[in-house]
């Protein structure tokens, strides 16, 4: 079946240092859809960026990411971390023909300090 | 206004005892799931649903049942509660382009 590894359980950054979430995939499908979740503490998880077009760059919110089928791969990114980015994300594949059942990685906590 | 909401938030079950976890959505989405969290695991599915009498096992669907009477509703059921269930649920409702929207989480612990 389709799987997600996201490399780091945990990633503790300083204020304004570049962000990297790693997250590689596997799955037979040639055109699956990847998403970023994101869960802040107390609240819901929630969709933070998804794509399912090679290695075209999506942006949300000040974070990007693009879809390399060729590694599959689908790091996130963002150029300078804010308090405020301080939360649980995670990586997620579903299949794209239409069942709608996402697979999630095991999840990055991401704290950022001052 | 919440569209995925979940009671009860918290709850507390004696091993063997019968849990049950309700879902509530209000954005008309056909399809709905149930996940549980843990560290180091994630979200693993463990039942959904493509509309009203459907369920589906999810990866982990063993120790649990799934009930899906209407459109809105999405229920979990846990016949005979296990420590190793304790664990934070959600509820998700999925919507066009695979984006799901989940509910706030139950709080499960199992003594």
């Amino acid at each position: 079946g389709d799987s997600v590894t996201q490399t780091e359980g945990l990633v503790t950054l300083t204020e304004g240092l570049p962000v990297m979430l790693n997250c590689t995939y596997q799955t037979i499908y040639s055109n699956p859809f990847l998403f970023w979740y994101v869960h802040y503490l107390n609240e819901s998880p929630r969709l933070l960026l998804k794509s399912s077009t090679d290695n075209k760059r999506t942006e949300h919110q000040g974070f990007h990411a693009t879809l390399h089928k060729s590694s599959s791969s689908f790091h996130l990114q963002k150029s300078s971390a804010q308090l405020s980015d301080s939360a649980l994300y995670y990586c997620a594949l579903s299949e794209n023909y239409g069942n709608e059942k996402i697979t999630f990685g095991a999840g990055t906590k991401l704290t950022i300090k001052p | 206004e919440a569209a995925v909401t979940q009671s009860p938030r918290n709850k507390v079950a004696v091993t063997g005892g019968k849990v049950t976890l309700s879902c509530n959505q209000t954005n008309n989405h056909n399809n709905m799931y149930w996940y549980r969290q843990d560290t180091g695991h994630g979200l693993r599915l463990i039942h959904y649903s493509y509309g009203a009498g459907s369920t589906e096992k999810g990866d982990i669907p063993d120790g649990y049942k799934a009930s899906r009477p209407s459109q809105e509703n999405f229920s979990l059921i846990l016949e005979l509660a296990t420590p190793s269930q304790t664990s934070v649920y959600f509820c998700a409702s999925g919507g066009e382009g695979y984006e799901q929207y989940f509910g706030p989480g139950t709080r499960l612990t199992v003594l």
